[in-house]
């Protein structure tokens, strides 16, 4: 069966200071994958997606970028965190349906990131 | 895609009572529509999903509605329990071949 894993669950970082987290997912090949933000009490935007190695699409425009090194592995990046990245980070992973359509996602179990 | 800017809409009801979530879909190309639960500090869990050849799909304990004639899709759950408190997403596929669509999102208290 198919498992995602992200982490660390909980990270707490100065202004200014680096930024990766690290999503993999196992039992599956050639996943869409695609990072989340989600602000406390407010839905989900999306941030990135990957549709194959190296290939990251981004969707809002900041401080924050995603790379794919490996088939199953998406990281979330930045070089200096704004107080304004704060939030609940989701990772998640999608198959595909005939035709290329997407399917239905599943998440990780999420990090939440407080940039103090 | 994402409704990001808008406070959760609350949903209260009885323990043991059946519970009706509403989303108004956007897309007319949509053809995929699927529901999600997010308990608190958790990622959203896949309740169910749908495609539009179908007005009605069940699962355990909950069904899905789809009308597509005014984009509405619905997610009822029988015999509500403490353990249904969450927050429920819709999402829907429209023209995309790798977004999902958010609705903005349903947080669902039950009362003993």
């Amino acid at each position: 069966s198919q498992t995602i894993h992200q982490w660390p669950a909980t990270l707490v970082q100065p202004v200014g200071s680096p930024l990766s987290l690290e999503c993999t997912v196992e039992g599956t090949s050639n996943p869409n994958l695609y990072w989340y933000r989600q602000a406390a009490g407010r839905g989900l935007q999306l941030l990135f997606y990957s549709v194959g190695i190296g290939q990251i699409s981004s969707e809002v425009p900041q401080n924050l970028s995603a790379s794919r090194p490996q088939d199953r592995q998406f990281i979330l990046s930045s070089k200096k965190l704004l107080l304004s990245d704060s939030g609940f980070y989701l990772c998640a992973w999608s198959g595909r349906r005939s035709g290329g359509l997407i399917e239905k996602l599943f998440f990780g179990s999420g990090t939440q990131l407080s940039v103090l | 895609g994402e409704s990001v800017g808008l406070h959760l809409p609350t949903l209260s009801v009885q323990e043991g009572d059946n519970s009706i979530i509403n989303c108004a879909y956007s897309n007319s190309a949509s053809d995929y529509f699927i529901w999600y639960k997010q308990e608190s500090g958790k990622g959203p869990q896949f309740i169910i999903d749908i495609r539009s050849n179908m007005d009605k799909r069940q699962g355990q304990r909950v069904t899905v509605l789809l009308n597509k004639t005014v984009k509405h899709l619905s997610l009822q759950i029988a015999a509500t329990q403490p353990g249904d408190s969450a927050v429920y997403f819709c999402a829907e596929n429209g023209d995309s071949n790798y977004q999902l669509i958010w609705g903005a999102g349903t947080k669902l208290i039950i009362k003993p």
